[in-house]
Protein backbone atom coordinates (compact mmCIF):
# COMPACT_ATOMS: atom_id res chain seq x y z
CA UNK A 1 0.00 0.00 0.00
CA UNK A 2 1.05 3.29 -1.01
CA UNK A 3 2.16 5.64 2.32
CA UNK A 4 3.16 9.53 2.89
CA UNK A 5 5.36 10.87 4.77
CA UNK A 6 5.00 14.48 6.01
CA UNK A 7 8.29 15.25 7.79
CA UNK A 8 7.24 17.93 11.06
CA UNK A 9 3.87 17.92 12.16
CA UNK A 10 4.76 21.75 13.12
CA UNK A 11 6.14 24.26 10.88
CA UNK A 12 7.13 27.57 12.31
CA UNK A 13 8.53 30.22 10.17
CA UNK A 14 9.05 34.14 10.13
CA UNK A 15 7.13 36.29 8.18
CA UNK A 16 9.40 36.64 4.92
CA UNK A 17 11.14 33.61 5.37
CA UNK A 18 11.57 30.39 3.02
CA UNK A 19 8.29 27.68 3.41
CA UNK A 20 10.29 24.41 3.37
CA UNK A 21 7.54 21.51 4.19
CA UNK A 22 8.95 17.97 3.17
CA UNK A 23 6.56 14.84 1.47
CA UNK A 24 8.21 11.63 0.72
CA UNK A 25 6.16 9.00 -0.95
CA UNK A 26 6.54 5.19 -0.86
CA UNK A 27 5.94 4.06 -4.69
CA UNK A 28 7.71 1.55 -7.49
CA UNK A 29 6.17 3.79 -9.78
CA UNK A 30 5.51 7.58 -10.28
CA UNK A 31 2.26 8.51 -8.53
CA UNK A 32 0.18 11.45 -9.48
CA UNK A 33 1.13 13.78 -6.49
CA UNK A 34 -0.53 16.75 -4.80
CA UNK A 35 -0.52 19.47 -1.76
CA UNK A 36 -3.89 20.49 -0.21
CA UNK A 37 -4.15 23.25 2.34
CA UNK A 38 -6.78 23.30 5.24
CA UNK A 39 -7.78 26.66 6.56
CA UNK A 40 -8.85 27.00 10.32
CA UNK A 41 -12.55 25.64 9.83
CA UNK A 42 -12.46 25.28 6.32
CA UNK A 43 -12.46 22.48 4.05
CA UNK A 44 -9.48 21.10 1.97
CA UNK A 45 -8.06 23.09 -1.56
CA UNK A 46 -6.05 22.33 -3.77
CA UNK A 47 -2.89 24.43 -3.54
CA UNK A 48 -1.08 22.53 -6.78
CA UNK A 49 -1.03 18.69 -8.28
CA UNK A 50 2.24 17.37 -10.35
CA UNK A 51 0.44 14.32 -13.23
CA UNK A 52 2.77 14.28 -15.54
CA UNK A 53 5.56 16.66 -17.53
CA UNK A 54 7.68 19.12 -16.18
CA UNK A 55 8.87 18.46 -12.73
CA UNK A 56 8.67 21.77 -10.66
CA UNK A 57 5.22 22.47 -10.21
CA UNK A 58 3.44 26.28 -9.60
CA UNK A 59 0.26 26.26 -7.64
CA UNK A 60 -1.30 29.51 -5.91
CA UNK A 61 -0.79 31.98 -3.50
CA UNK A 62 3.29 31.54 -4.63
CA UNK A 63 3.81 27.94 -3.47
CA UNK A 64 5.44 25.53 -5.69
CA UNK A 65 6.59 21.85 -5.39
CA UNK A 66 9.26 19.73 -7.04
CA UNK A 67 8.91 16.27 -7.94
CA UNK A 68 12.31 14.20 -7.20
CA UNK A 69 12.01 10.64 -8.57
CA UNK A 70 15.04 9.40 -7.06
CA UNK A 71 13.97 11.26 -3.97
CA UNK A 72 10.81 9.84 -3.95
CA UNK A 73 9.77 13.26 -2.78
CA UNK A 74 7.45 16.10 -3.34
CA UNK A 75 8.39 19.12 -0.85
CA UNK A 76 6.31 22.10 -1.28
CA UNK A 77 7.98 25.62 -0.97
CA UNK A 78 7.71 29.56 -0.95
CA UNK A 79 10.28 32.02 -0.91
CA UNK A 80 8.47 34.64 1.57
CA UNK A 81 6.12 33.35 3.97
CA UNK A 82 3.28 35.77 4.42
CA UNK A 83 0.97 35.85 7.42
CA UNK A 84 -2.33 34.67 5.12
CA UNK A 85 -0.05 31.08 4.80
CA UNK A 86 -0.72 29.84 8.49
CA UNK A 87 -2.99 26.72 7.87
CA UNK A 88 -2.50 23.14 7.64
CA UNK A 89 -0.93 21.46 4.44
CA UNK A 90 -1.44 17.90 3.47
CA UNK A 91 0.53 15.87 0.94
CA UNK A 92 -1.28 13.31 -1.36
CA UNK A 93 -0.51 10.47 -3.50
CA UNK A 94 -2.94 9.09 -6.29
CA UNK A 95 -2.14 5.75 -7.68
CA UNK A 96 -3.76 2.81 -9.00
CA UNK A 97 -5.60 0.23 -6.74
CA UNK A 98 -8.00 -2.43 -7.94
CA UNK A 99 -10.99 -2.01 -9.90
CA UNK A 100 -9.49 0.25 -12.19
CA UNK A 101 -9.95 3.41 -9.42
CA UNK A 102 -7.40 5.54 -8.11
CA UNK A 103 -7.10 6.11 -4.53
CA UNK A 104 -6.05 9.33 -2.62
CA UNK A 105 -3.90 8.07 0.50
CA UNK A 106 -2.82 11.35 2.16
CA UNK A 107 -0.04 12.39 4.77
CA UNK A 108 -0.47 12.91 8.24
CA UNK A 109 -0.28 17.04 7.22
CA UNK A 110 2.09 19.64 8.14
CA UNK A 111 0.72 22.56 10.34
CA UNK A 112 2.59 25.85 9.42
CA UNK A 113 2.70 28.84 11.64
CA UNK A 114 4.04 32.40 10.77
CA UNK A 115 5.59 34.62 13.45
CA UNK A 116 5.09 38.51 12.70
CA UNK B 1 -20.70 28.33 -7.81
CA UNK B 2 -19.71 24.65 -7.85
CA UNK B 3 -18.74 22.90 -4.51
CA UNK B 4 -19.82 20.03 -2.77
CA UNK B 5 -22.35 20.67 0.69
CA UNK B 6 -22.40 18.92 3.84
CA UNK B 7 -25.43 18.85 6.29
CA UNK B 8 -24.95 19.13 8.83
CA UNK B 9 -21.74 21.21 9.69
CA UNK B 10 -22.37 19.88 13.54
CA UNK B 11 -23.98 17.43 15.14
CA UNK B 12 -23.35 16.22 18.77
CA UNK B 13 -25.44 13.17 19.83
CA UNK B 14 -25.31 9.94 21.90
CA UNK B 15 -24.50 6.30 21.78
CA UNK B 16 -26.88 4.39 19.39
CA UNK B 17 -28.88 7.29 17.62
CA UNK B 18 -28.14 6.58 14.15
CA UNK B 19 -27.32 9.66 12.21
CA UNK B 20 -26.93 10.91 8.57
CA UNK B 21 -24.31 12.78 7.46
CA UNK B 22 -25.35 14.29 3.61
CA UNK B 23 -23.47 15.28 0.87
CA UNK B 24 -24.47 16.69 -2.55
CA UNK B 25 -22.10 18.02 -5.86
CA UNK B 26 -23.23 19.95 -8.79
CA UNK B 27 -20.29 18.96 -10.80
CA UNK B 28 -21.96 15.97 -12.29
CA UNK B 29 -18.50 14.12 -10.98
CA UNK B 30 -18.65 10.50 -11.02
CA UNK B 31 -16.79 9.57 -7.81
CA UNK B 32 -17.48 10.63 -4.76
CA UNK B 33 -15.53 9.44 -1.31
CA UNK B 34 -15.91 10.17 2.78
CA UNK B 35 -12.84 10.86 5.02
CA UNK B 36 -12.42 11.01 8.29
CA UNK B 37 -9.78 13.29 9.85
CA UNK B 38 -8.19 12.57 13.40
CA UNK B 39 -5.40 14.83 14.62
CA UNK B 40 -2.34 12.91 14.19
CA UNK B 41 -3.98 11.16 11.53
CA UNK B 42 -4.76 13.04 8.85
CA UNK B 43 -7.37 11.54 6.36
CA UNK B 44 -8.17 8.52 5.92
CA UNK B 45 -10.97 6.82 3.60
CA UNK B 46 -14.22 5.45 4.84
CA UNK B 47 -15.79 4.71 1.75
CA UNK B 48 -16.04 5.51 -1.98
CA UNK B 49 -18.30 5.32 -4.95
CA UNK B 50 -17.41 4.69 -8.41
CA UNK B 51 -20.95 5.81 -9.73
CA UNK B 52 -24.75 5.37 -9.13
CA UNK B 53 -25.02 1.95 -7.52
CA UNK B 54 -21.36 1.38 -7.34
CA UNK B 55 -19.70 1.34 -3.76
CA UNK B 56 -16.76 0.10 -1.89
CA UNK B 57 -15.02 0.54 0.86
CA UNK B 58 -11.57 2.29 2.03
CA UNK B 59 -9.11 2.20 4.63
CA UNK B 60 -11.64 2.27 7.83
CA UNK B 61 -15.11 1.34 6.83
CA UNK B 62 -16.34 -0.19 10.02
CA UNK B 63 -19.28 1.38 11.19
CA UNK B 64 -20.00 3.36 8.17
CA UNK B 65 -22.71 2.84 5.66
CA UNK B 66 -23.25 4.67 2.31
CA UNK B 67 -25.34 4.38 -0.76
CA UNK B 68 -25.16 5.98 -4.19
CA UNK B 69 -29.01 6.72 -5.80
CA UNK B 70 -28.16 9.89 -7.63
CA UNK B 71 -24.82 10.71 -9.22
CA UNK B 72 -24.99 14.16 -7.12
CA UNK B 73 -25.69 12.51 -3.22
CA UNK B 74 -23.11 10.43 -1.17
CA UNK B 75 -24.89 9.89 2.20
CA UNK B 76 -22.87 8.86 5.09
CA UNK B 77 -24.58 6.58 7.25
CA UNK B 78 -24.01 5.76 11.07
CA UNK B 79 -26.53 3.09 12.36
CA UNK B 80 -25.03 2.89 15.99
CA UNK B 81 -22.55 5.36 16.28
CA UNK B 82 -19.53 5.15 19.27
CA UNK B 83 -17.25 7.89 20.48
CA UNK B 84 -14.58 6.42 18.61
CA UNK B 85 -16.52 8.24 15.75
CA UNK B 86 -15.84 11.29 17.12
CA UNK B 87 -14.58 13.28 13.61
CA UNK B 88 -14.24 15.97 11.68
CA UNK B 89 -15.87 14.51 8.15
CA UNK B 90 -15.20 15.55 4.64
CA UNK B 91 -17.30 14.31 1.49
CA UNK B 92 -15.50 14.88 -1.94
CA UNK B 93 -15.72 14.58 -5.49
CA UNK B 94 -13.19 14.25 -8.43
CA UNK B 95 -14.80 14.27 -12.21
CA UNK B 96 -13.47 10.50 -12.69
CA UNK B 97 -12.53 7.51 -11.36
CA UNK B 98 -9.86 6.33 -14.25
CA UNK B 99 -8.06 9.70 -14.40
CA UNK B 100 -5.64 9.60 -10.62
CA UNK B 101 -4.49 12.82 -11.90
CA UNK B 102 -7.85 14.64 -11.46
CA UNK B 103 -8.28 16.68 -8.24
CA UNK B 104 -10.78 15.91 -5.81
CA UNK B 105 -12.98 18.62 -4.29
CA UNK B 106 -13.86 19.20 -0.77
CA UNK B 107 -16.87 20.06 1.25
CA UNK B 108 -16.49 22.17 4.06
CA UNK B 109 -16.23 19.37 6.78
CA UNK B 110 -18.61 18.11 9.58
CA UNK B 111 -17.92 17.56 12.91
CA UNK B 112 -19.08 15.32 14.70
CA UNK B 113 -19.02 14.41 18.61
CA UNK B 114 -20.97 11.24 19.52
CA UNK B 115 -21.24 10.78 23.57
Amino acid sequence: AQSVTQLGSHVSVSEGALVLLRCNYSSSVPPYLFWYVQYPNQGLQLLLKYTTGATLVKGINGFEAEFKKSETSFHLTKPSAHMSDAAEYFCAVSDLRGAGSYQLTFGKGTKLSVIP
Amino acid sequence: EAQVTQNPRYLITVTGKKLTVTCSQNMNHEYMSWYRQDPGLGLRQIYYSMNVEVTDKGDVPEGYKVSRKEKRNFPLILESPSPNQTSLYFCASSLSKLAGGYEQFFGPGTRLTVL
